[in-house]
């Protein structure tokens, strides 16, 4: 079965600081996509980060950047000078490219603090 | 440009019961997924639709059903309510293309039955 793993349920960063949220994954597949969503209060889900398996170049989005491991099958989200609007649960997810379907991970909920 | 709207935003009902949730696409989005999220954890896939037709499906008891309409908006129908079934649901749009550009979420409909 296709799992994502987010270890860390809770974390909290100072503002300024930089963070990393870690997430690995589990599949067979050999040509997937990864993403990192971000879900405040407000509960919409939106698109941080996304990176293609088959780069081997992590993908970088302004503060936002991924460390992309695919040996290791880990997907790991630095969030470099964390402002107070970065506060919101964070999740990792999988898609298969076969169904179009997307596995998350249970999610990380980040705290920054002023 | 709209993104993705669902309707309606809050929802109470009593065990037994049947909910209908509505969700509109993003423009030039044709195809439509509906996902579960329980309080605190990731999103769980109900299903997925493309051309009017239910093209995946997750582990979901046939009480969870839906529809695409013509203009790909879409609806998902649960059936004989649990108080299990409380959560928010998420809609997400695509278009049918590479699937690495991910989907686009709305804000989902919190549904609470008691």
């Amino acid at each position: 079965a296709q799992t994502v793993t987010q270890s860390q349920p809770e974390m909290s960063v100072q503002e300024a600081e930089t963070v990393t949220l870690s997430c690995t994954y589990d599949t067979s597949e050999n040509n997937y996509y990864l993403f990192w969503y971000k879900q405040p209060p407000s509960r919409q889900m939106i698109l941080v980060i996304r990176q293609e398996a088959y780069k081997q170049q992590n993908a970088t989005e302004n503060r936002f950047s991924v460390n992309f491991q695919k040996a290791a099958k880990s997907f790991s989200l630095k969030i470099s000078d964390s402002q107070l609007g970065d506060t919101a649960m964070y999740f990792c997810a999988f898609i298969q490219r076969n169904t179009g379907k997307l596995i998350f991970g249970q999610g990380t909920t980040l705290q920054v603090k002023p | 440009d709209a993104g993705v709207t669902q309707s309606p935003t809050h929802l109470i009902k009593t065990r037994g019961q049947q909910v209908t949730l509505r969700c509109s696409p993003k423009s030039g989005h044709d195809t439509v997924s509906w996902y579960q999220q329980a309080l605190g954890q990731g999103p769980q896939f109900i299903f997925q639709y493309y051309e009017e037709e239910e093209r995946q499906r997750g582990n979901f008891p046939d009480r969870f059903s839906g529809h695409q309409f013509p203009n790909y908006s879409s609806e998902l129908n649960v059936n004989a309510l649990l108080l299990g079934d409380s959560a928010l649901y998420l809609c997400a749009s695509s278009p049918q293309g590479p699937l690495g550009y991910g989907y686009t979420f709305g804000s989902g409909t919190r549904l609470t039955v008691v």
